[in-house]
């Protein structure tokens, strides 16, 4: 199986700051990599797919780059609502598999 | 706009079958593929398995085989069902829709899950 490892699993930052989350797969897995973000008690969001497409409805704050092995979620500017956990998932091989996520929290 | 919601029973005995229920509305269930995910307490998510409207499926190898996804076009749901139960199995799962956006599947609509726990 792929494995994917997210770092960081946590951090706390303030409203306004700019976040960034990484993501390595154990093999290359070209572009087939999503982004989602998940609440607790909510239906995880989709945010993100193929590496850098932007889901509709989805605010132009979040971008997602990378190729390959290595992967970047960025909030360009954290608003209130985005605190929540952000996992990863590769989609080139099945079993398809996810990050461990990494958890925003208020600073 | 797709909705998605799981039903089942909450608690299930060790060695027994976990049953649960995704009902689709907002959309039809054909021409779609469907999934399953799962995520044990603290642990991140897992995936499970997906069925295509006509029945094809694909699962993860490390149920073991356990794992039975079934769909329903009449009532718009789909199911899946996972024997021989231990504590291990005790997650909250998701359901969710996979779509292929230019060969790249992504898993756009989730229902907002629900926790199985095993006990006796």
């Amino acid at each position: 199986d792929i494995q994917m490892t997210q770092s960081p699993s946590s951090l706390s930052a303030s409203v306004g700051d700019r976040v960034t989350i990484t993501c390595r797969a154990s093999q290359s897995i070209s572009s087939y990599l999503n982004w989602y973000q998940h609440k607790p008690g909510k239906a995880p969001r989709l945010l993100i797919y193929a590496a850098s497409t932007l889901e509709s409805g989805v605010p132009s704050r979040f971008s997602g780059s990378g190729s390959g092995t290595d992967f970047t979620l960025t909030i360009s500017s954290l608003q209130p609502e985005d605190f929540a956990t952000y996992c990863c998932q590769q989609s080139h091989t099945t079993p398809w598999t996810f990050g461990q996520g990494t958890k925003v929290e208020i600073k | 706009q797709v909705q998605l919601q799981e039903s089942g029973p909450g608690l299930v005995k060790p060695s027994e079958t976990l049953s649960l229920t995704c009902t689709v509305s907002g959309g039809s269930i054909s021409s779609y593929y469907w999934s399953w995910i799962r995520q044990p307490p603290g642990k991140g998510l897992e995936w499970i398995g997906y069925i295509f409207y006509n029945g094809n499926t694909n699962d993860n190898p490390s149920l073991k085989s356990r794992v039975t996804i079934s769909v329903d076009t009449s009532k718009n749901q789909f199911s899946l069902k996972v024997s021989s139960v231990t504590a291990a199995d005790t997650a909250v799962y998701f359901c969710a829709r996979l779509f292929y956006y230019s060969g790249n599947p992504i898993l756009d609509y989730w229902g907002q899950g629900t926790l199985v726990t095993v006990s006796s």
